[in-house]
């Protein structure tokens, strides 16, 4: 019930095109489902994020579209540039009594973006 | 100062060795995160302190050990690591708010190779 499915593992997109990630969940409790953006060798850096009572969310080239009742969310990307070549990780987080969140991760998409 | 710094970079070790991984903030965020990255793999949760308390221990086997000396420290301790305990080992902090989601921050990972 903890698992974050992610899909496709990898993705390889045109310049200019748009790419899309698509993730889901089975725990109705997770609260915030935030987008990590990750390049060889650095740490995640958070993207964008959604909570539930919202269907869609955009910054910039980024947007999330958030289907509450399948259970599912996705990332798509416009515009796509050779410098979001990435691996994106999609998580689900729950509040824990202790006031911090504890963070579930996808298995991540490898995302290439070709002049 | 929105970073998370981690030192060293980089680290090898023997399997006899002791070494320590640091990791400091000054976002003012009482919560601090150490997670375990392996290669083409998402962060796994390793601990978590919540106002310098150890709020979670995913099971971690005792060759690794915490430390969270002050709100803007956190140190792993290593001793006796085995050849698959090399990774990438990831910090994060994040406020602590009740009831509300909380962004982690992560830093940008010291690389662990165990000999």
């Amino acid at each position: 019930q903890q698992q974050v499915k992610q899909s496709p593992q990898s993705l390889i997109v045109q310049k200019g095109g748009i790419s899309i990630i698509n993730c889901a969940y089975e725990n109705t409790a997770f609260d915030y489902f935030p987008w990590y953006q990750q390049f060889p060798g650095k740490g995640p850096a958070l993207l964008i994020a959604i909570r539930p009572d919202v269907s869609e969310k955009k910054e910039g080239r980024f947007t999330i579209s958030f289907n509450k009742s399948a259970k599912q969310f996705s990332l798509h990307i416009m515009d796509s540039q050779p410098g979001d070549s990435a691996t994106y990780f999609c998580a689900a987080s729950m509040g824990q009594s202790g006031g911090y969140q504890k963070v579930t991760f996808g298995t991540g998409t490898k995302l290439q973006v070709i002049p | 100062d929105t970073e998370v710094t981690q030192t060293p970079k980089h680290l090898v070790m023997g399997m006899t060795n002791k070494k320590s991984l640091k990791c400091e903030q000054h976002m003012g965020h009482r919560a601090m995160y150490w997670y375990k990255q392996k290669a083409k793999k998402p962060p796994e949760l390793m601990f978590v302190y919540s106002y310098e308390k150890l709020s979670i221990n995913e099971s971690v086997p005792s060759r690794f050990s915490p430390e969270c000396p002050n709100s803007s420290l956190l140190n792993l301790h290593l001793h006796a690591l085995q050849p698959e305990d090399s990774a990438l080992y990831l910090c994060a902090s994040s406020q602590v708010l009740g009831g509300a989601p909380v962004w982690q921050f992560f830093g940008p990972g010291t690389r662990l190779t165990v000999l």
